[in-house]
């Protein structure tokens, strides 16, 4: 079952914002939304994660939605060097409390000069 | 620094021919979690472990196995390699598999080819 629903791709102009929409209408209470980016074939890297505050780090902020159904990851000033595929993701917790990890098809974030 | 080291990171071998790749992390970390990638199927789960010595099927688990004798490593063993498991693999670690809120990282990744 697909779990998150995200645009297959999107483009930005560099230094503009970057608001990447996800889609995640079956979240539960206790499941955290992930972001995570990958650079060409490079092991994907992990940008933030939230329950059902918004979150800033130093990459990115991540704006949840008040029913948690859907988020946005947003790159405030975008980059040549942002240009990635990004992976929304939710933790969830397995059959026997064990966490699997679902990534889906991502987005293909194109940062033009 | 905190990482996950793969290896080989490539890796061209025979149909047929015995092959572990290895996965080796320095964070103490509880869970670890083989994947595969291919072309338009994104990220999927082979096997993963929540500790030493327990290991379960992910979604893509045929064709694999995996052990945890210690902590630290988790090594993907392809006992009869075949084509259709040529793919980039990745190996993935978190402080534990109970709680969603632990931060998950990955490796760099290792392109295995099998001809």
């Amino acid at each position: 079952d697909a779990k998150t629903t995200q645009p297959p791709s999107m483009d930005c102009a560099e230094g503009r914002a970057a608001n990447l929409p996800c889609n995640h209408s079956t979240i539960s209470g206790n499941e955290y939304v992930y972001w995570y980016r990958q650079i060409h074939s490079q092991g994907p890297q992990y940008i933030i994660h939230g329950l059902k505050n918004n979150e800033t780090n130093e990459m990115a902020s991540l704006i949840i939605t008040e029913d948690r159904k859907s988020s946005t990851l947003i790159l405030p000033h975008a980059t040549l060097r942002d240009t990635a595929v990004y992976y929304c993701i939710v933790r969830v917790v397995g059959g026997h409390n064990f966490n699997k990890f679902y990534f889906g098809s991502g987005t293909k974030l194109n940062v033009k000069p | 620094e905190a990482q996950v080291t793969q290896n080989p990171r490539y890796l061209i071998t025979v149909t047929g021919k015995k092959l572990t790749v290895t996965c080796s992390q320095n964070m103490n970390h509880e869970y670890m979690s083989w994947y595969r990638q291919d072309p338009g199927l994104g990220l999927r789960q082979i096997y993963y472990s929540m500790n030493v010595e327990v290991t379960d099927k992910g979604d893509v688990p045929e064709g694999y196995k995996v052990s945890r004798k210690e902590k630290r490593n988790f090594p993907l063993i392809l006992e009869s390699p075949s084509p259709n498991q040529t793919s980039l693999y990745f190996c993935a670690s978190s402080l534990s598999g109970r709680s969603t809120g632990n931060t998950i990282y990955f490796g760099e990744g290792s392109w295995l080819t099998v001809v």
